[in-house]
């Protein structure tokens, strides 16, 4: 039931690109993408809805495939306030709120 | 102003006693959630509250009671608490049930000795 993250750990130079991953084998109505720094919150990134509406992030985008049941977030010119860990949320009925989280992908940017 | 606040921050106690932990939220939001993140930072929700009434219930020992005085308080008591029980619990809020940005507390981490 859990979505599954990839990679699992990513280590990054300043200005490059990266891709995380989120699969889920149950149908989904949304996906929320999350990051928390060590020993802080997770703060909201990116919600991508069943039907093609996204709500989040002016610098941060992130696509949601319905048929495959997976979502990509993409970090383009990584900063290094970008590090952190990378949790997917998913929902799967309708107006219930209850997000299963994925096992976290860790990004570390280096300058 | 805080938007999601929690009490105490951290938390350390001995096994077999009774705790509480409290949540607020100013958003004025009608939905407020708790959530258990274990040592390898599994995040999982345990309950819910949409406008007082419990809409999530997740498979958590009954050693743990959500309450919701109101839709803008939601605690968490734990009795007889284990050493399984060391975490950090997160109080989050929407401003409805579905599709919403969730928005975090700072976390209270508890350690039983």
């Amino acid at each position: 039931q859990q979505p599954v993250q990839s990679p699992q750990a990513v280590i990054l130079r300043e200005g490059e690109d990266a891709v995380i991953n989120c699969s889920s084998s149950k149908a989904l109505y949304s996906v929320h993408w999350y990051r928390q720094k060590h020993g802080e919150a997770p703060v909201f990134l990116m919600i991508l809805l069943k039907g093609g509406e996204q709500k989040g992030h002016e610098k941060i985008s992130a696509s949601f495939n319905e048929k495959k049941q997976q979502s990509s977030l993409y970090l383009t010119a990584s900063q290094l306030s970008y590090s952190g860990t990378y949790f997917c949320g998913t929902e799967r009925a309708s107006n219930t709120g209850k997000l299963i989280f994925g096992q976290g992908t860790t990004l570390q940017v280096k300058p | 102003d805080t938007a999601v606040s929690q009490t105490p921050k951290y938390l350390v106690t001995q096994m077999g006693n009774d705790k509480s932990i409290k949540c607020e939220q100013n958003l004025g939001h009608d939905t407020m959630y708790w959530y258990k993140q274990d040592s390898k930072k599994f995040l999982k929700i345990m309950f819910s509250y949409n406008n007082k009434e419990l809409i999530i219930n997740e498979t958590v020992p009954n050693r743990f009671s959500p309450k919701s005085p109101d839709k803008a308080h939601l605690n968490l008591h734990i009795n007889s608490l284990e050493l399984g029980d060391s975490a950090v619990y997160f109080c989050a809020s929407t401003r409805s049930r579905s599709q919403e940005t969730q928005y975090f507390g700072p976390g209270t981490r508890l350690l039983v000795l």
